[in-house]
């Protein structure tokens, strides 16, 4: 039923900046807010990012979201070893009256 | 200090049943909308159902459709899941989460329980 695709994966070095996308279409991205999730190995899903660019309590800024039509975008700064993890966008979709997830994206630092 | 736990997660045949349940605290449960969400081995996060803090309002993934059933006791402050039919491809770790300020943004997730449907 995922109909969000992102990228496999992406790479950083320390310090750098990386930045991850998310398309998908004018009934879930186009309509409603995108949220960004991360996943570190062995734990639950974390929310980074909700209602397009809105960062939860607690979460750092160099994490930032924008979206733009039907396309989404996680901006990661200052690449720090522990944003090694699995990143996933999520949208409610009006026409399958779901919730669709990206197929995740594993963010490797070198 | 905001936490869900999920318990029921196990070994269970083809075609046989299976309850979850996700005990809430901290937080008003009874205002929030929840959700189960699952992740097969070595696969990406799905989202399986979500019901309103009413129960008026409940939703299922095209793929457990009929064969599960989400339910909740604001009195109790509890989740359910109750899933029927189980197939090979249920095999998940399940976990049940917060919804919190947008469609979609849950901000408050369990431990995650394992299901393994197998003969």
């Amino acid at each position: 039923q995922s109909v969000l695709t992102q990228p496999p994966s992406a790479s950083g070095t320390p310090g750098q900046g990386v930045s991850i996308s998310c398309s998908g279409g004018s009934s879930n991205i186009g309509r409603n807010s995108l949220n960004w999730y991360q996943r570190l190995p062995g734990t639950a899903p974390k929310l980074l990012i909700f209602g397009d660019n809105q960062r939860p309590s607690g979460v750092p800024d160099r994490f930032s979201g924008s979206k733009s039509g039907t396309s989404a975008s996680l901006a990661i700064s200052g690449l720090q070893s522990e944003d090694e993890a699995e990143y996933f966008c999520a949208a409610w979709d009006d026409t399958l009256n779901a919730v669709l997830f990206g197929g995740g994206t594993k963010l490797t630092v070198l | 200090e905001m936490q869900l736990v999920e318990s029921g997660g196990g070994l269970v045949k083809p075609g046989g049943s299976l309850r979850l349940s996700c005990a809430a605290s901290g937080f008003t449960f009874s205002g929030s909308s929840m959700t189960w969400v699952r992740q097969a081995p070595g696969q990406g996060l799905e989202w399986v159902s979500s019901i309103n803090s009413n129960s008026f309002s409940i939703f299922y993934a095209k793929s457990v459709k009929g064969r599960f059933t989400i339910s909740r006791d604001n009195a109790k402050k509890s989740l359910s899941l109750q899933m029927d039919s189980l197939r090979a491809e249920d095999t998940a770790v399940y976990y049940c989460a917060k919804e919190g300020r947008a469609l979609g943004a849950f901000d408050l997730w369990g431990q995650g329980t394992v299901v393994t449907v197998s003969s």
